[in-house]
């Protein structure tokens, strides 16, 4: 089955504890991304990738890393945690094609608390 | 970044009742796009809109592309308990070797709760 999968699905946690967010995807795309979604904001990019070791950053990257180092897999670093990075976290896919608009689709979600 | 206004903000209908809402930005936008998001879910692509001015159905959702590129409105027709969720508009700007390329704008969200 095609899809995206991001591990964990919950996490609480205390400021400065380090911790990593994988996102996996099955369906050999270009283009992965990561996206916050806090109530009454929406969906804000973090950061994205383009390609294999191609990545920059979106409307939100302060506090966070990324790295691309197999097509498939996009995984999400927090350093040093704070508070304010406590939401909803989405992995998003797409194919990369010219001229039109890609299909994002989006991982079930990862709920960060961070205390 | 920029946002996308979207709204109402939230919506409680009685079953059966038809439902409207729409988004607007103060910039152009190539593609307009309307996900929904079930609890505890990743949002999932509902229309997709490519054309100024093109209108779109898919069951009982319609959605239109706004002539001046700026707005999008999605209807639901008949609405019923399962429609509940939150639905999002985005706009996508398509650069050909631009880094915008594949970005998405979201606009807030609008919470649709409906009552049997």
């Amino acid at each position: 089955e095609a899809q995206v999968t991001q591990n964990p699905r919950y996490l609480i946690t205390v400021t400065g504890k380090k911790l990593t967010v994988t996102c996996s995807q099955n369906m050999n795309h270009e283009y992965m991304s990561w996206y916050r979604q806090d109530p009454g904001l929406g969906l804000r990019q973090i950061y994205y990738s383009m390609n294999v070791e191609v990545t920059d950053k979106g409307d939100v990257p302060e506090g966070y890393k990324v790295s691309r180092k197999e097509k498939r897999n996009f995984p999400l670093i927090l350093e040093s945690p704070s508070p304010n990075q406590t939401s909803l976290y989405f992995c998003a896919s797409s194919l990369l094609l010219a001229g039109r608009y890609n299909e994002q689709f989006f991982g079930p979600g990862t709920r960060l608390t961070v205390l | 970044g920029q946002q996308l206004n979207q709204s109402p903000q939230s919506m409680f209908i009685q079953e059966g009742e038809d439902v409207s809402m729409n988004c607007t930005s103060s910039s152009i936008f190539n593609t307009w796009l309307w996900y929904k998001q079930d609890p505890g879910e990743g949002p999932v692509l509902l229309i997709a809109l490519y054309k100024a001015g093109e209108l779109t159905s898919n069951g009982r959702l319609t959605a239109q592309f706004g002539i001046t590129r700026k707005d999008s409105f999605l209807n639901i027709s008949a609405s019923i308990p399962s429609d509940v969720g939150i639905y999002f508009c985005a706009g996508q700007r398509a650069s050909a070797g631009g880094t915008s390329y594949g970005k998405l704008t979201f606009g807030q969200g609008t919470i649709l709760t409906v009552h049997p």
